[in-house]
Order: C-alpha cells, then sequence, then structure tokens
C-alpha cells in the first residue's frame, strides 16, 4: 500500500507558466513533508518542506500547499523555468513519531519546462 | 566540495558475486541511509544508521548488509548479487535524524548479469 501517491508520472508546461505538482498522502501521523528534485545522472536535492503545523510555505519561485483534511499537498512553481526540468518527489515523515529512517518518498513526476 | 562520496558511480556484475558500494561524507552528519531507485517505485530505504556503530533495517533490506564502523564511511555489501538488485543506488546522510532533509550522493548505477 503505498502510503505517499504522486498519481501524475509527468507534467509538461511552458515557461513562464505555473507548474503545479500534486503529492496525497494516506498515513495520518505524518507531520513533515518535504520535496526533493532530481536531475538525471544526479543525486535527489531537498527543495522545500512544510511541517503540518502550517498550511503554506514559500521559498522564492517554490510554494508548498498542504490542506490536511485532504491529506494532500502541491508544490508550485512560478514562473516555471526551462532548467526546473526534472522529476520531483514528494515525501512525508512521521517527525516525532520517527526519525528520518521514516520518511516515505512518492513515486515521483517528471516535469519537462518547454521554453 | 563538501558533500557524500559514493564509488563506483556504475558497475556491472556477474549474479553470485560479492559487491560492496563504497559512501563517504565530510559533513560531520550522524545519520546515513541507502536507498534504491527503481523505475517506477520511486525510492525506497535500504538500510539506515542514526549513529556511529548502529544500523537498522529499511523497507527493503534483504540480500544488502551495511556497517557503519565511523561517522564518515558507510559501506553497503551484496553478498551475492541477484538480478533484481540492479539498480541505481544512492547514498544519503543527514545532519538531523527527525526532518527528512537528506543529502544525496550522485549514485551508484549496478547491473546484475
Amino acid at each position: 500500500d503505498q502510503q505517499v501517491k504522486q498519481n501524475s508520472p509527468s507534467l509538461s508546461v511552458q515557461e513562464g507558466r505555473i507548474s503545479i505538482l500534486n503529492c496525497d498522502y494516506t498515513n495520518s501521523m505524518f507531520d513533515y513533508f518535504l520535496w526533493y528534485k532530481k536531475y538525471p545522472a544526479e543525486g535527489p536535492t531537498f527543495l522545500i518542506s512544510i511541517s503540518s503545523i502550517k498550511d503554506k510555505n514559500e521559498d522564492g519561485r517554490f510554494t508548498v500547499f498542504l490542506n490536511k483534511s485532504a491529506k494532500h499537498l502541491s508544490l508550485h512553481i512560478v514562473p516555471s523555468q526551462p532548467g526546473d526540468s526534472a522529476v520531483y518527489f514528494c515525501a512525508a515523515s512521521g517527525g516525532t513519531q520517527g526519525g528520518s529512517e521514516k520518511l516515505v518518498f512518492g513515486k515521483g513526476t517528471k516535469l519537462t519546462v518547454n521554453p | 566540495i563538501a558533500g557524500i562520496t559514493q564509488a563506483p558511480t556504475s558497475q556491472i556484475l556477474a549474479a553470485g558475486r560479492r559487491m560492496t558500494l563504497r559512501c563517504t561524507q565530510d559533513m560531520r552528519h550522524n545519520a546515513m541511509y541507502w536507498y534504491r531507485q527503481d523505475l517506477g517505485l520511486g525510492l525506497r530505504l535500504i538500510h539506515y544508521s542514526n549513529t556511529a556503530g548502529t544500523t537498522g533495517k529499511g523497507e527493503v533490506p534483504d540480500g544488502y548488509s551495511v556497517s557503519r564502523a565511523n561517522t564518515d564511511d558507510f559501506p553497503l555489501t551484496l553478498a551475492s548479487a541477484v538480478p533484481s538488485q540492479t539498480s541505481v543506488y544512492f547514498c544519503a546522510s543527514s545532519r538531523e535524524t527527525n526532518t527528512g532533509e537528506l543529502f544525496f550522493g550522485e549514485g551508484s548505477r549496478l547491473t546484475v548479469l
């Protein structure tokens, strides 16, 4: 059973437009959520995170929204740039319920930003 | 440049052979992890270590072993490789053990024939 789901394997957007990547989770004990970005032939890199006590966290062009009642989070990239083309992984952890070894990743969404 | 170094970058291995993937970090992070990435399955935790001298099993530990003799090194060993262990392996570390903010190496691509 998948605890963290990224239902869209791929997403294509035009440069300058908004990219919205979605993630759903099933475990109500998750209280910390992260997004990682991965370029081909490189390791994933941490992008942005949000604690369950917040519903929004913003860092430059990247904003993560958390809807706890729907068990849903999304990553918004505005404006999208060709360099944002990568695979994005959503991840969730149990925070005080467990350490980083309890981190659960989604399967990833491949974002392509077209010039 | 500080970070995580993995070796080898790529390896082709005959089934039944023993293989050790090396991982070294110079950030003095206490926690280290090994993940495998497979198409359509995302990242899955194999083993982890919250501090030198301790290790734990992740989601997919079978066929793998790890050791953590010191803070910097966290090798992953396949005692007798099988084709289903063909994957890209990522080593990671974290400063804290309760946030999920990991630093990843660039990966080791392993093909078992």
